[in-house]
């Protein structure tokens, strides 16, 4: 089955440590985001990446980090430097299928982080 | 700054009647407007979108308008049914393939 998939569904953390949220896709799309998502909030962009082994900040990239050595996968780590982690975490994946640029995308089912 | 306005409050609509939710926008030319459906705990799922030439789109019991001169998108779901509940968001783009999210509005279909 084609899709987009993200493990933990939920993880708990404690104080200080890092972590790491995993992104697989097997859509064959070049573009990857990194969404997170405040209740009562819309979704607000980390990062994301248009293309293997290059990636942008999104509004809110402070306290995170991420890499993109293959087009399928796309984690990312939320080091102890993020203030207010806990969160529920969406990865995408974009089709450009317009085909003038832009981006349908395609979400996982999101990963819940707790920080005790 | 960029601002996109999607009705905090729940939209309770009746089984059968339209369910119309709004999203406004400033401060943004978008050339696209994206709406997507999500449910409790679950990642978004893409709806319906629409370019900024186009004045509505039209996808089985759902319809868009997008008006550039209000800012303003207006999404429709005719003959609404139970199944329809869930939180609609809007996502415009800003021309980069960076994409920005309204808050979303939870609409609930009574039967």
């Amino acid at each position: 089955d084609g899709g987009i998939t993200q493990s933990p569904k939920y993880l708990f953390r404690k104080e200080g440590q890092n972590v790491t949220l995993s992104c697989e896709q097997n859509l064959n799309h070049d573009a990857m985001y990194w969404y997170r998502q405040d209740p009562g909030q819309g979704l607000r962009l980390i990062y994301y990446s248009q293309i293997v082994n290059d990636f942008q900040k999104g509004d809110i990239a402070e306290g995170y980090s991420v890499s993109r050595e293959k087009k399928e996968s796309f984690p990312l780590t939320v080091t102890s430097a993020q203030k207010n982690p806990t969160a529920f975490y969406l990865c995408a994946s974009g089709d450009n299928r317009d085909r003038v640029g832009a981006d349908t995308q395609y979400f996982g089912p999101g990963t819940r982080l707790t920080v005790l | 700054s960029q601002k996109i306005e999607q009705n905090s409050e729940a939209l309770n609509i009746q089984e059968g009647k339209t369910a119309t939710l709004t999203c406004n926008y400033t401060n943004y030319s978008p050339a696209y407007l994206q709406w997507y459906r999500q449910d409790p705990g679950r990642g978004p799922v893409f709806l319906l979108l629409i370019r900024e030439n186009e004045k509505e789109k039209r996808k089985e019991r759902l319809k868009v308008t997008f008006d550039t001169t209000l800012k303003q998108s207006l999404f429709h779901i005719t003959a609404s049914q139970p199944a329809d509940s869930a939180t609609y968001l809007c996502a415009l783009d800003n021309n980069f393939n960076k994409f920005y999210f309204g808050s979303g509005t939870k609409l609930n279909v009574k039967p």
